[in-house]
């Protein structure tokens, strides 16, 4: 069964740092790009990060750049994002999306949760 | 990276066809065929429904289709089934593994 779990999200203070992960199984997690995608509550969704398989290209949303950090390690399946200098504005459920080719989405996580208070 | 837009709401009774509308520009919709339209239902992940304009993934079924004229792309829900009212979301990517969004559709089954 393909699968993505996330996890690292919590309840966290306004400036602080946040890491981020997401466990993949049942794919070939290297032949893939992947992506964070993020919902506030009661919103839409907004695309946050993607990575291609090597990491050779890693793009970001405006409203995100030279906070976050999107990074993987293919030995360890794994996705991950680091947000620093958190704002009540990055308050959302986080997925962790796998693409099968150019932005085509199709595995979603459940999600984690990232609460920034002040 | 501006949103593409899509209209908040769209209703229509079941049985019958409605149809959301996904408008961008030439960077997005219209520079690409990798338009994709995501279902969402109250407190789910979203799920996969159409990819490059006009593709269903397997057991996605055939009621969903996707068009696209220009830098707008449509999502068509024919036969209208209560289950399909939901969150509807359009996705285009825009190169070197970035993608934007629609602000997405409420879909009322009547």
């Amino acid at each position: 069964e393909v699968r993505l779990v996330e996890s690292g999200g919590g309840l966290v203070q306004s400036g602080r740092s946040l890491r981020l992960s997401c466990a993949a199984s049942g794919f070939t997690f290297d032949d893939y790009a992947m992506h964070w995608v993020r919902q506030a509550p009661g919103k839409g969704l907004e695309w946050v990060s993607g990575i291609n398989w090597n990491t050779a290209n890693i793009a970001y949303a405006d409203s995100v750049k030279g906070r976050f950090t999107i990074s993987r390690d293919n030995a360890k399946n794994s996705l991950y994002l680091q947000i620093n200098s958190l704002r009540a504005e990055d308050t959302a459920l986080y997925y962790c999306v796998k693409d099968f080719s150019s932005g085509n989405l199709d595995v979603w996580g459940q999600g984690t949760t990232v609460t920034v208070s002040s | 990276q501006s949103a593409l837009t899509q209209p908040p709401s769209a209703s229509g009774s079941p049985g019958q066809s409605v149809t959301i509308s996904c408008t961008g520009t030439i960077s997005d919709v219209g520079g690409y065929n990798y338009v994709s339209w995501y279902q969402q239902h109250p407190c789910k992940a979203p799920k996969l429904m159409i990819y490059e304009v006009n593709k269903r993934p397997s057991g996605v079924p055939d009621r969903f289709s996707g068009s696209k004229s220009g830098n707008t792309a449509s999502l068509t829900v024919s036969g209208l089934q209560t289950d399909d009212e939901a969150d509807y979301y359009c996705s285009s990517y825009t190169g070197f593994n970035a993608v934007v969004f629609g602000g997405g559709t409420k879909l009322t089954v009547l």
